[in-house]
């Protein structure tokens, strides 16, 4: 039973590019979280995508966007990149109303 | 929103020993706790949660109890192995399936 998956592993930009992270959920899971984790801090919520809605969004700014595709996997985008947007964003899966979550190993965003 | 803390920020423990790291949360409608632990370079990865209609609940070496008054919840691991050491986060969250994080705390196992 595969896990959460994310690519890529590892990515650098320059200020003001664009990036997109990818994600696979759990499988039999329908629903995506993203969380953002700076260094030495936890996981802070971006948004979650259920029957591909935004059903709810963290406090990110409209830079942050994404999406959930039928088969549930998901991407999130960044535009205009700030280098304070370098961090490890993870992404997390979960059935429906089940509470609990499963996270993916993460992609390492770099910006210089 | 809701605010998590954790305490203590760093943890030295002998080999054998046990560990106990403490959250408290500030919304009193959370209703559900998990713990992560995160190695080096990986995601995290959930190794006990509990809902507030239990105070405490345990799963080998490791255990949590919550007291819903005070509105606090603590992760404990008993004979702790060189393998435990990891950043542990606490978690919180109330039907609305976003979780908020404490700040982690760094448990590091002296062989």
């Amino acid at each position: 039973d595969a896990g959460v998956t994310q690519s890529p592993t590892h990515l650098i930009k320059t200020r003001g590019q664009q990036v997109t992270l990818r994600c696979s959920p759990k499988s039999g899971h329908d629903t995506v979280s993203w969380y953002q984790q700076a260094l030495g801090q936890g996981p802070q919520f971006i948004f979650q995508y259920y029957e591909e809605e935004e059903r709810q969004r963290g406090n990110f700014p409209d830079r942050f966007s994404g999406h959930q595709f039928p088969n549930y996997s998901s991407e999130l985008n960044v535009n205009a990149l700030l280098l304070g947007d370098s961090a490890l964003y993870l992404c997390a899966s979960q059935w429906g109303v089940e509470e609990t979550q499963y996270f993916g190993p993460g992609t390492r965003l770099t910006v210089l | 929103g809701e605010n998590v803390e954790q305490h203590p920020s760093t943890l030295s423990v002998q080999e054998g020993d046990s560990a106990v790291i403490k959250c408290t949360y500030s919304d009193s409608a959370s209703n559900y706790f998990p713990w992560y632990k995160q190695e080096l370079g990986k995601g995290p990865q959930l190794i006990i949660d509990i809902r507030s209609n239990v105070g405490e609940k345990k799963d080998q070496r490791i255990a949590v109890t919550l007291n819903k008054t005070a509105k606090h919840f603590s992760l404990h691991i008993t004979e702790t192995q060189p393998e435990d050491s990891a950043v542990y986060f606490c978690a919180a969250s109330k039907n609305d399936y976003k979780l908020s994080f404490g700040a982690g705390t760094t448990v590091t196992v002296r062989a």
